[in-house]
């Protein structure tokens, strides 16, 4: 058990529809990280956020959002869903804002589009 | 792409061999880590090297790391059954801020 959780673990909506996963970090961890991983583009970078703020963006849609709030947990808003959108969603923390260190990754939230 | 890219993309061994799997990225790094991932689970860390780090042991684990070459790699001695899963290195570009790239991932399947 990795310390970080996320829900829900399953997740099924049509398109057009906005879904939110919820991320709570390892205790003590300020840093958290948002990945999607697709069997066409694997493991992708989406946003990281440092005690409630954005530190790093990757590729992130226009139609995703994400924050951290002040008791640390995350969530990431995707809106406007496509088929394409399907996908395990990963929230991973850590204690170390500079040089990634380890990443401490939750189970996923899975994410099908219909 | 900057991410890493594993070879093999899969590995079948028999259970007591030495599982090989490498990777190459093409810019500059501050630390790669390697992680591992049982099927559609989270990733677990296992082991980080950093830039002025050319070798790394854990357990079973050995990891290289060859700056010059921009290549890693990642040997599991004695490999057992529960060593069945995807393998992917990960790593954070000098001055790429706190983001983790992740390659494609090896396959390793170890058979009784």
């Amino acid at each position: 058990d990795s310390g970080v959780t996320q829900t829900p673990k399953h997740l099924i909506t049509a398109t057009g529809q906005r879904v939110t996963l919820r991320c709570s970090p390892r205790s003590g961890d300020l840093s958290v990280y948002w990945y999607q991983q697709s069997l066409d583009q694997g493991l992708q970078f989406l946003i990281q956020y440092y005690n409630g703020e954005e530190r790093a963006k990757g590729n992130i849609l226009e139609r995703f959002s994400a924050q951290q709030f002040p008791d640390l947990h995350s969530e990431l808003n995707l809106s406007s869903l496509e088929l394409g959108d399907s996908a395990l969603y990963f929230c991973a923390s850590s204690g170390v804002s500079g040089d990634t260190g380890e990443l401490f990754f939750g189970e996923g939230s899975r994410l099908t589009v219909l | 792409s900057q991410q890493g890219e594993e070879d093999p993309q899969a590995l079948s061994i028999q259970e007591g061999e030495n599982a090989t799997m490498n990777c190459s990225y093409k810019t500059s790094i501050n630390n790669l880590q390697w992680y591992r991932q049982n099927s559609g689970r989270g990733l677990v860390h296992l082991i980080l090297i950093r830039s002025n780090e050319r070798e790394k042991h854990s357990g079973r684990l050995r990891v290289t790391l060859d700056t010059s070459k921009k290549s890693s790699s990642l040997l599991i001695t004695a490999s057992r059954a529960a060593d069945t899963a995807s393998y992917f290195c990960a790593i954070t570009l000098t001055g790429g801020g706190n983001k983790l790239t992740f390659g494609t991932g090896t396959q390793l399947k170890v058979e009784l």
